[in-house]
């Protein structure tokens, strides 16, 4: 049972350009979200979280906005460059604490 | 500040095996998580351990069993081993309520 869903495995956007990462969840206990990166070879590494008393978190040229009533999230990078290449993981959990579950991920490439 | 780090990057096993994958802490962390990342999959929670108890557990079965020690290191341990184990096994350490940050992961293959 898929309680996080990354609905597309892959995204090309041109250098520049604003990528647009989605992902979407059923659990409506879930009260804590965060977006991990994987390179290849590497293990993920932690991007930007946000918890549900918000709807909108930024850091740098990462954004996250969160929709409760949709049970949907994205991430936003603008502008997108090169090194952004990435496969991008959705994750969440109740509380901060301890399980967290994750998406299938969405591989972004971003063409110079 | 030294990462989480684990070993072996890679292992081949024979299925009825059992096997013990390690990591290392990040510095300052008290709570270590392992993942089961399957091909084109997201990682699966496994467990938990926070200050060497159990603290969460995902929907695997007993045949997979962990310990964390007192420096906050900690174990896997997957005891006979089947086929559909094959996967990267990613352990995660954080700070109680905190993002958490990943080692690189072992490749575990079971022929």
């Amino acid at each position: 049972d898929q309680q996080v869903k990354q609905n597309s495995p892959s995204l090309s956007v041109q250098e520049g350009r604003i990528s647009i990462l989605n992902c979407d969840y059923t659990n409506s206990m879930f009260d804590y979200f965060l977006w991990y990166k994987k390179y290849p070879a590497e293990g993920p590494t932690f991007l930007i979280s946000i918890s549900s008393i918000k709807d909108k978190n930024e850091d740098g040229r990462f954004t996250v906005f969160l929709n409760k009533s949709a049970k949907h999230l994205s991430l936003h990078i603008v502008p997108s460059q090169p090194g952004d290449s990435a496969v991008y993981f959705c994750a969440a959990s109740v509380d901060t604490g301890n399980q967290f579950y994750f998406g299938t991920g969405t591989s972004l490439t971003v063409i110079p | 500040e030294t990462g989480v780090t684990q070993s072996p990057t890679h292992l081949i096993k024979t299925r009825g095996q059992q096997v013990t994958l390690r990591c290392s802490s990040q510095s300052g962390h008290n709570t270590v998580s392992w993942y089961q990342q399957a091909l084109g999959q997201g990682p699966q929670f496994i467990f938990q351990y926070y200050r060497e108890e159990e603290n969460g557990r995902g929907n695997f079965p007993p045949r997979f069993s962990g310990l964390q020690f007192p420096n906050y290191s900690s174990e896997l341990n997957v005891n006979a081993l089947e086929l559909d184990d094959s996967a990267l096994y990613l352990c995660a350490s954080s700070r109680l309520g905190q993002p958490q940050h990943f080692g690189d992961g072992t490749r575990l293959s079971i022929l």
